[in-house]
């Protein structure tokens, strides 16, 4: 089942501006993964993170991973209308490493 | 760079008939990972490969089999379809043991009819 819950589901946004998303668990995850997918193509990979309280960035995005291990959130700064998308958080747990578990997904917006 | 390859990319099927559906990772990269993704769903995984040997296994129908080759590339067979297997059909590589990090292709859509 589900263990990896996204909010917002959905965020319509004015071009410019910054977003914020973030993903929580009840389980405790050792790496933290963030992808972005378009309609009808697979999920690209934006940022991925290994260490509890690591703050990475690439370009306009920054990624953390929360202390407790069971969350993570992503920052959108200055969004552009190709950051449309559905923006997928993603996990590896304790066990079963190579079990990737998916996030619900926010599906962002942006108008121009 | 070189990219996850899928092939096709689109395939069409009629209820009970099988379908393969082929993955060829990134060069160098040793390990293979299927997902399935429904409508609105996030990708479920299915399967994983890794120097040829089946290394973890998730919600995979047991009407699916996968096998990875020695050149890394791998194929995902899909016998007696059923409508509900119409899906988005994904497959990731990484580097065994130095990321936890998946690429994944563009994907296989797949329609039972």
């Amino acid at each position: 089942g589900q263990q990896l819950n996204q909010s917002p589901q959905s965020m319509f946004i004015q071009e410019g501006e910054d977003v914020s998303m973030n993903c929580t668990s009840s389980s405790i995850f050792n790496t933290w993964l963030w992808y972005k997918q378009e309609p009808g193509e697979g999920p690209v990979l934006l940022i991925a993170l290994y260490k509890a309280g690591e703050l990475t960035s690439n370009g306009r995005l920054t990624a953390q991973f929360g202390i407790t291990r069971k969350d993570s959130f992503l920052n959108i700064s200055a969004s552009i209308p190709s950051d449309v998308g559905i923006y997928f958080c993603a996990g590896f747990m304790n066990t079963g490493f190579q079990k990737l578990v998916f996030g619900t997904g926010t599906r962002l917006l942006v108008s121009p | 760079a070189a990219g996850v390859i899928q092939s096709p990319r689109h395939l069409i099927k009629e209820k009970r008939e099988t379908a393969t559906l082929k993955c060829y990772p990134i060069p160098r990269h040793d390990t293979v990972y299927w997902y399935q993704q429904g409508p609105g769903q996030d990708p479920q995984f299915l399967i994983s490969f890794y120097e040829k040997m089946q290394s973890d296994k998730g919600s995979i129908p047991d009407r699916f089999s996968a096998q990875q080759f020695s050149d890394y590339h791998s194929e995902l067979n899909m016998s007696s379809l059923e409508l509900g297997d119409s899906a988005l059909y994904f497959c990731a590589s990484s580097l065994y043991g130095f990321t936890y990090e998946q690429y994944f292709g563009p994907g296989t859509r797949l329609t039972v009819t």
